[in-house]
């Protein structure tokens, strides 16, 4: 079974720092999607990036950006200028490409931006 | 973004009784919709995968007559909580896939339940 581990339940960072969050995950498909999802106290979960799998080139959005390593199953977060409005949860997920779509989500880490 | 609503966003509601949860994809149509159950300061769990026009598929270990799913449109799925009890109580997040945007999934605002 597919599972997603994010090892740190919270990190901290500075206001226009730059902070990293960690994920890992285990599975013996090819294809598939990898997504962070960030969840803010109202608790609507809000897409920030998602990555193909089959795509070596890693995915950014504006201040985020990830660090995808297939052959490691690692998918990292990194969050750049750090805003006070980035403090949520973050969940990295994990779906299948063709299958059930459903999503398999980590643990979450909890951010806290520091002014 | 495709937007995806949910109703109500908090009800309480007695032991004994059940509740209705509604999710609808606004502006596409959504074969498949997801059932999610969240306690406080953990991930969301999968309970269920809801398939318009047929029975969902329920995840290990969550009771099928205690939650009933029904997907009965294409822009409609509903969960009912049968015979509430406090255990029940909980948030509970749908999702939609938009086929035309097929790697996304969308999701709706959550419910808060509390069974008193």
């Amino acid at each position: 079974a597919q599972t997603v581990t994010q090892s740190q339940p919270e990190m901290s960072v500075q206001e226009a720092e730059t902070v990293t969050l960690s994920c890992t995950y285990d599975t013996s498909e090819s294809d598939y999607y990898l997504f962070w999802y960030k969840q803010p106290p109202s608790r609507q979960m809000i897409l920030v990036i998602r990555q193909e799998a089959y795509k070596q080139q890693n995915a950014t959005e504006n201040r985020f950006s990830v660090n995808f390593q297939k052959a490691a199953k690692s998918f990292s977060l990194k969050i750049s200028d750090s805003q006070l409005g980035d403090a949520a949860m973050y969940f990295c997920a994990y779906r299948v490409q063709g299958g059930s779509e459903k999503l398999v989500f980590g643990k979450g880490t909890k951010l806290t931006v520091n002014p | 973004g495709a937007v995806v609503s949910q109703h109500p966003s908090r009800v309480i509601c007695k032991s004994g009784t059940s509740v209705k949860i509604e999710c609808r994809s606004l502006d596409f149509q959504a074969t498949t919709m997801f059932w999610y159950r969240q306690f406080p300061k953990q991930s969301l769990m999968l309970m269920a995968t809801s398939n318009e026009g047929s029975k969902a598929t329920y995840e290990q270990g969550v009771e099928k007559d205690k939650f009933l799913i029904n997907h009965a449109s294409l822009t409609l799925s509903t969960l009912t909580v049968t015979s509430a009890h406090p255990e029940d109580s909980s948030f509970y997040i749908c999702s939609a896939l938009d086929p035309g945007v097929n790697t996304e999934a969308f999701f709706g605002q959550g419910t808060r339940l509390t069974v008193v």
